[in-house]
This record gives structure tokens, sequence and C-alpha cells, in this order.
């Protein structure tokens, strides 16, 4: 099965700051990799699925881009409200597995 | 808006089998999507359990295979995730989840149900 990993697996930074999480399939899954963000004792959410397609009402902030192996999402301004867990996740082929996540903080 | 809600038991004793059944409402079970669980320990990250389609079909994660039965109850439009031989580490939040018939990720998602497992 295709392993997914995320890094860092935490950051911290401040209000106003470009902030980067990358995500990396051990083996190519094309454009299918979507991003969900997990705040303190919520639901999921869907941010950016097929690699860079900003879900509808997600802010612009959010981007996503790569293809294959090598993710990543930017948050290009980090807000207060952006504090929480974020998962990318494979969804070419079952197991439709996530990556172990990157909780964001802020400085 | 399709909404989806989880139901069941929040305590199963050890080696004994957890049910949960995931309403759904504002859809019908019989559309174009997938359904899936995903669940969630404390402090943990979301691991995918298994979906199911109207027709019977499923998918399974091969980690949890041979103790996971994922069904469909259209009459009722809900669907339902059986573990067998629960161990506390099956002790998480579970989530019910949609996704669309082709590849898709999860748009919709329940609203999650803790699941302890302890005598």
């Amino acid at each position: 099965d295709i392993q997914m990993t995320q890094s860092p697996s935490s950051l911290s930074a401040s209000v106003g700051d470009r902030v980067t999480i990358t995500c990396r399939a051990s083996q190519g899954i094309s454009n299918y990799l979507a991003w969900y963000q997990q705040k303190p004792g919520k639901v999921p959410k869907l941010l950016i699925y097929a690699a860079s397609t900003l879900q509808s009402g997600v802010p612009s902030r959010f981007s996503g881009s790569g293809s294959g192996t090598d993710f990543t999402l930017t948050i290009s301004s980090l807000q207060p409200e952006d504090v929480a867990t974020y998962y990318c996740q494979k969804y070419n082929s079952a197991p439709f597995t996530f990556g172990p996540g990157t909780k964001v903080d802020i400085k | 808006q399709v909404q989806l809600q989880e139901s069941g038991p929040g305590l199963v004793k050890p080696s004994g089998t957890l049910s949960l059944t995931c309403a759904v409402s504002g859809g019908s079970i019989s559309s174009s999507n997938w359904w899936s669980w995903v669940r969630q320990p404390p402090g943990k990250g979301l691991e995918w359990i298994g979906e199911i389609y109207h027709s019977g079909s499923t998918n399974y994660n091969p980690s949890l295979k041979s103790r996971v039965t994922i069904s469909v109850d259209k009459s009722k439009n809900q669907f339902s995730l059986k573990l067998s031989s629960v161990t506390a580490a099956d002790t998480a939040v579970y989530y019910c989840a949609r996704r669309c018939i082709a590849l898709c990720p999860f748009g919709y998602w329940g609203q999650g149900t803790l699941v302890t497992v302890s005598s």
C-alpha cells in the first residue's frame, strides 16, 4: 500500500507569515491528493482536492501544488483562525490513506 | 445539503463487537456516492476503515479487513459498521463520510462519535 508522510509534524509561526507543509506519497498518485483542516475538537474539513483545487468557501490564502509523489499546502498569510492540524490524503485508490498530520499554531 | 449522523454505543467491552450506524439525511444513500467510515484515536491521526456503495460493493483497509463489516440499509437510508474482537487500541472517534462515485475526496462528514473500549 502507498504510504503518506508529512513534514514538519508541527510548526509555530507568526500571524502574517507564509507557511508551507509538505506531503509525500511513497508511490505516484498523479494529482489525487486532498488536504483537510481539523480544528481542535472539530470535524475534518476539506480544503483542497485534486492537489490544487480550492474547495468552495475556502479562503484564497490557502493553496496547493504538486503531482506524482510530492505535494505542498501553503498558507500565504497565517491567520489566528488557521490554528489546526492539517492532513493530506490520497484518493487515487483504496486504501484512502491519510498523512500523519501537521499541527500549526501561532507563535 | 446532505447530513450524516453517527449513532451507537459509546462503550464496548474488550473482545466484543463495535457497532455503529450512520444515518443519511438530505439525500439518498442510493445516489452515486461511496459511504465511508474513518476513525481517529484520541490525540492521533485519521485512519480510513472502509466504504460501501449502495449496491453492496465494499472496500476495506487491509489493516482492519479481517475484523470489519460494512453494510447498507437502503430502506432506512443508512449504513453501518461492525468491528469485531475490539481492544483498547480501537478506542477512537468514529466518523462516517461521503465521497462521489468517481475519484473524489471526502466532502461530507458526520460529527463523529466516541467509542471507548473498556471493561
